[in-house]
Formats: C-alpha cells, sequence, structure tokens
C-alpha cells in the first residue's frame, strides 16, 4: 500500500453514460497525476496539478474528460459520454514537488464501457 | 505516443539467474525511473538515476543510464519467482513536469 488510494476500484457502465472517479494521494504531496494504462501497454500521462492548479493536459485528453482538484487534497477524473475506446485502467500518482521526483501511484480504478 | 520502448517485451528466465532490461528514449531528459507493476496492480517505484549519473545500485537492483545513446538498463541479480512481474522506465521530459513511461518488459520468473 503507497498509501494513494482510489475508488471505485472497479466500474462497468454502458457507452454514453458519465462516469467520475476519485483519487485520495499522500496528504502532504502537492502534485497529483493522472494516467491511462490499457492492456499491455504503459501508462499514457494525461494530466497534473500542483496543488489546485491544473498546469498541464495531454493532447490525447479529449474534452470528454475533465479533472479536478479543488481544494489541493482529492482529485476526480470525470469522462462524459464515455465510449467503448475508454476502457482502461486509470491510474493516479502523487509526489511532493522540488523534493522527489519518485511517484506513489494508487491501484487504479478499471473502467469497462459496454 | 509514449516516450520509451523496453526490450524484451517478455522476459522468462529460471529462478536464481539474472535479468537484464532495456530501456530506449527519445529526448533530453532530467532522469530516469524504472518502476514495477504486479498484474492488475498500480506501479512501484524501484529506483531513480539522475541524467549526470551513469549506474546506480539499490539491493538486487543495478540500473545504468547512457545518455549519449539516450538508453538505460535495469538488471535484477539472484531473480526470485516474486520479481515476476512488468518492468517499465519512466523519463520525465526537459520541463521535467510530465512522465513519459515505455511499454514495459514482462519478466516470468520461473521457480
Amino acid at each position: 500500500d503507497t498509501g494513494v488510494s482510489q475508488n471505485p476500484r472497479h466500474k462497468i457502465t454502458k457507452r454514453g453514460q458519465n462516469v467520475t472517479f476519485r483519487c485520495d494521494p499522500i496528504s502532504e504531496h502537492n502534485r497529483l497525476y493522472w494516467y491511462r494504462q490499457t492492456l499491455g501497454q504503459g501508462p499514457e500521462f494525461l494530466t497534473y496539478f500542483q496543488n489546485e492548479a491544473q498546469l498541464e493536459k495531454s493532447r490525447l485528453l479529449s474534452d470528454r474528460f475533465s479533472a479536478e482538484r479543488p481544494k489541493g487534497s482529492f482529485s476526480t477524473l470525470e469522462i462524459q459520454r464515455t465510449e467503448q475506446g475508454d476502457s482502461a485502467m486509470y491510474l493516479c500518482a502523487s509526489n511532493l514537488a522540488g523534493v522527489s521526483d519518485e511517484q506513489f501511484f494508487g491501484p487504479g480504478t478499471r473502467l469497462t464501457v459496454l | 505516443s509514449q516516450q520509451g520502448e523496453e526490450d524484451p517485451q517478455a522476459l522468462s528466465i529460471q529462478e536464481g539467474e539474472n535479468a537484464t532490461m532495456n530501456c530506449s528514449y527519445k529526448t533530453s531528459i532530467n532522469n530516469l525511473q524504472w518502476y514495477r507493476q504486479n498484474s492488475g496492480r498500480g506501479l512501484v517505484h524501484l529506483i531513480l538515476i539522475r541524467s549526470n549519473e551513469r549506474e546506480k545500485h539499490s539491493g538486487r537492483l543495478r540500473v545504468t543510464l547512457d545518455t549519449s545513446k539516450k538508453s538505460s538498463s535495469l538488471l535484477i541479480t539472484a531473480s526470485r519467482a516474486a520479481d515476476t512481474a512488468s518492468y517499465f522506465c519512466a523519463t520525465n521530459g526537459y520541463t521535467g513536469n510530465q512522465f513519459y513511461f515505455g511499454t514495459g518488459t514482462s519478466l516470468t520468473v520461473i521457480p
């Protein structure tokens, strides 16, 4: 257990529905990252926050994806109008910028879009 | 697209043997990290090597970095069945703010 938690662990939804995932990072970590990982591939960067500010977003992140970190603590990732291609593992990671680039990953949320 | 690529994609060895996996990347980096992932789980950080370092050790792990060739290798000595997992290298871009993971090496250690 790295200290980063994600909920839910599994989500099955029908195409067209909206889904929201939550990530609780290690409390003193100011940076929070979201990644997407498909079977047999490495994690792909989606976006990251420093405190409550969303500083970078991947070009891969369509406008159906939105992420927030309202108080600089937990973060949510919402996918609107889900598509079958959104099926993947969504990973969250956190670290303390300026101290170490080592990232602490949560267990992930596995999304299946039917 | 991902920054790095690991080689080989899959590796199967007997317990007690050494395992070597390689990572190549495309752009200048500040550091390179190796992570391990057990099936269906999150990633666990193994070791970080800075761009001005050439070799680093941690327990049974040895990492080398050749910035002129934009490549790194991870050596696991005296492998154990519990080392069975996927191994990924990750680099941060020049700004240091985004992390790019390779495609991974799937290691199987046969007891």
